[in-house]
């Protein structure tokens, strides 16, 4: 069974840093991308960021562009989420994604979701 | 940055109804489109990828269709967990986006 665990949201000030991680397991990790996707409370869906399966391409969206930053370690089947000078607007609940294949962002399994709040 | 309009933003139907939901993208996005259902307080579920594939474990009476523009999401009888939010996603070009939803909520 493929299970997708995040930890690491909390409340931090505005200008403060997380780090997000997502504990894989139930699937041969090293073979699929990984998305991160969030949602801000009320809200639509909006994708963050993606790493392929190898680590080869990286992308993210504008606004996140420069404070954070994604990596993975296919040896202990996680993705990590590096967030600094974060913000207000970054308030959302953050999901963990495995892609369909090696290189896409359509993602088949999700996880629970982990809470940042960015507030002082 | 393709942009995704969904309609309706609400659609009410009773269970065992067809709900037939629209995705339009701002330019061709060929097939790469795939359709998430979302329940209040779970993460997504996808339901199809690029247009029309059914994912794993999704119940026949969920059905896709379309190309470059214009895609359809149809559930042929609404059955009670079928009442939730569903989003579309173009895979196409950088960065992937989302529509806004459409929300299906028992008439």
């Amino acid at each position: 069974e493929v299970q997708l665990v995040e930890s690491g949201g909390g409340l931090v000030q505005p200008g403060g840093s997380l780090r997000l991680s997502c504990a894989a397991s139930g699937f041969s990790f090293s073979d699929y991308s990984m998305n991160w996707v969030r949602q801000a409370p009320g809200k639509g869906l909006e994708w963050v960021s993606y790493i392929s399966s190898h680590s080869v391409s990286r992308f993210y969206i504008d606004s996140v562009k420069g404070r954070f930053t994604i990596s993975r370690d296919n040896a202990n089947n996680s993705v990590f989420l590096q967030m600094n000078s974060l913000r207000a607007e970054d308030t959302a609940v953050y999901y963990c994604a495995k892609g369909l294949g090696a290189t896409m962002t359509t993602s088949d399994y999700w996880g629970q979701g982990t809470l940042v709040t960015v507030s002082s | 940055e393709i942009v995704l309009t969904q309609s309706p933003a609400t659609l009410s139907l009773s269970p065992g109804e067809r709900a037939t939901l629209s995705c339009r993208a701002s330019q061709s996005i060929n097939s790469h489109l795939a359709w998430y259902q979302q329940n209040p307080g779970q993460p997504p579920r996808l339901l199809i990828y690029d247009a029309s594939n059914r994912a794993t474990g999704i119940p026949a009476r969920f059905s896709g269709s379309g190309s470059g523009t214009d895609f359809t999401l149809t559930i042929s009888s609404l059955e009670p967990e079928d009442f939730a939010v569903y989003y579309c996603q173009q895979r196409s070009n950088w960065p992937p986006t989302f529509g806004p939803g459409t929300k299906v909520d028992i008439k």
